[in-house]
């Protein structure tokens, strides 16, 4: 099985461009979820969903978008990059609590 | 709302030497405890987790965590490590009930181990 699948993995933006990030997972998981990883930040939750056409904000969510149009793909999206989204972003699927998460490779994100 | 607090940023120690990483956790009912490890340039992997039952858990590669409840914590411990776990560390918690989805993580916990 490949798990969470994460595409890209890397990529580089100029302000105001915009992008979407690709996660799959082949583990029938209902839950799924993006987070940013910064230097002494740790992870933060941008936004979560717990269902096929569901999404729910999460603790950073500002210059972000998402969809769940298919249980196993979660897209995120930047609009208009800025540096600050600067960040590791990681993708991640769970069958939901108690069950433990399954995470992505990360998409390595620099905005210039 | 629940949190999670890693004392410990960076951890240096050498090989054979004993770890133990402090995590406490704020929530007021029952809860669901994870630690997570990252290597150097991979993605985080479930080290071990804690549900009910035995407060002392063990997990993958010599790592043990043990619950309790009174103080709220969740530490994990190794007795004698080796430069391979030279990664980071985070701890989550999740709490039970409460529409509570998520679990929330830690800062992490950067461990070198000199060989």
């Amino acid at each position: 099985n490949a798990g969470v699948t994460q595409t890209p993995k890397f990529r580089v933006l100029k302000t105001g461009q915009s992008m979407t990030l690709l996660c799959a997972q082949d583990m029938n998981h209902e839950y799924m979820y993006w987070y940013r990883q910064d230097p002494g930040m740790g992870l933060r939750l941008i936004h979560y969903s717990v269902g096929e056409g569901t999404t729910a904000k999460g603790e950073v969510p500002d210059g972000y978008n998402v969809s769940r149009l298919k249980k196993q793909n979660f897209l995120l999206g930047l609009e208009s990059a800025a540096p600050s989204q600067t960040s590791v972003y990681f993708c991640a699927s769970s069958y939901g609590p108690p069950s433990p998460l399954h995470f992505g490779n990360g998409t390595r994100l620099t905005v210039t | 709302a629940q949190s999670v607090s890693q004392h410990n940023h960076h951890v240096i120690l050498s090989e054979a030497a004993s770890l133990e990483l402090g995590c406490n956790y704020s929530y007021g009912g029952t809860v669901n405890l994870f630690w997570y490890v990252q290597y150097p340039g991979q993605h985080l992997q479930l080290l071990l987790k804690y549900f009910s039952g035995d407060p002392l858990v063990k997990g993958i590669k010599g790592f043990e965590a043990e619950f309790i409840k009174s103080k709220f914590s969740f530490n994990l411990r190794k007795p004698s490590v080796q430069w391979s776990d030279t990664a980071e560390y985070f701890c989550a918690v999740n709490g039970v009930g409460g529409g509570s989805y998520i679990p929330t993580f830690g800062r992490g916990t950067s461990l070198i181990v000199h060989p």
